[in-house]
């Protein structure tokens, strides 16, 4: 069964700081990889995704992420965040081809930005 | 015109009642999932329905069961709650199932707190 991992559960940076959040996941086939984002209070919100093409993505709010096959890894990235980019950061993976697309999540990355 | 919209935002019960929360989503969608986060905010799959059909089915208690009246609604009911149950559910849609490049949009989330 695919799995995710996340490395850092809390994170916490000065505003300027440069962000690298990592993720690696676990499935041999073609996968589907995406970050959310959930800001305190709110629903899951997608930030990126990766289909196919480019292993370089750029998503919402200035954040992107690199796929990298030969590592299982698909690490978000901002260069300067910000006292909003304050939320709960999750990586999935949808490992699709078999019956019914099935998001599975690594636990997450709570990151506090100080202001 | 919200995409993917959840009833109620909030639940508190007490333990052994049954409650219902809806979920509806207006993208025509052929598929609609529940997730459920646990308190310490893993993401996990429940259930999934395609078309009214239910196509995955996560080693969840019996006392859940999903209602699919159409493919425009996905809805859960939970017979005797239990405080292990307190957690936030999310429903999502998305596409079609087991294809390749598709996202999976979410609802606001309910958050249920059994007492």
């Amino acid at each position: 069964a695919q799995s995710v991992s996340q490395h850092n559960h809390h994170v916490i940076l000065s505003e300027a700081a440069s962000l690298e959040l990592g993720c690696n996941y676990s499935y041999g086939g073609t996968v589907n990889l995406f970050w959310y984002v959930q800001y305190p209070g709110q629903h899951l919100q997608l930030l990126l995704k990766y289909f196919s093409g480019d292993p370089l993505v750029k998503g919402i709010k200035g954040f992107e992420a690199e796929f990298i096959k030969s590592k299982f890894s698909f690490n978000l990235r901002k260069p300067s965040v910000q006292w909003s980019d304050t939320a709960e950061y999750f990586c999935a993976v949808n490992a699709f081809g078999g019956y019914g697309n099935k998001l599975v999540f690594g636990a997450g990355t709570i990151l506090r930005v100080k202001s | 015109d919200t995409a993917v919209s959840q009833t109620p935002k909030y639940l508190v019960t007490q333990m052994g009642n049954d409650k219902s929360i809806k979920c509806e989503q207006n993208l025509g969608h052929d598929t609609m999932y529940w997730y459920k986060q646990d308190s310490k905010k893993f993401l996990k799959i429940m259930f999934s329905y395609n078309n009214k059909e239910l196509i995955i089915n996560e080693t969840v208690p019996n006392r859940f069961s999903p209602k699919s009246p159409d493919k425009a609604h996905l809805n859960l009911h939970i017979n005797s709650l239990e405080l292990g149950d307190s957690a936030v559910y999310f429903c999502a849609s998305s596409p079609a199932p087991g294809q390749a490049n598709t996202e999976a949009f979410f609802g606001q989330g309910t958050r249920l707190t059994v007492v």
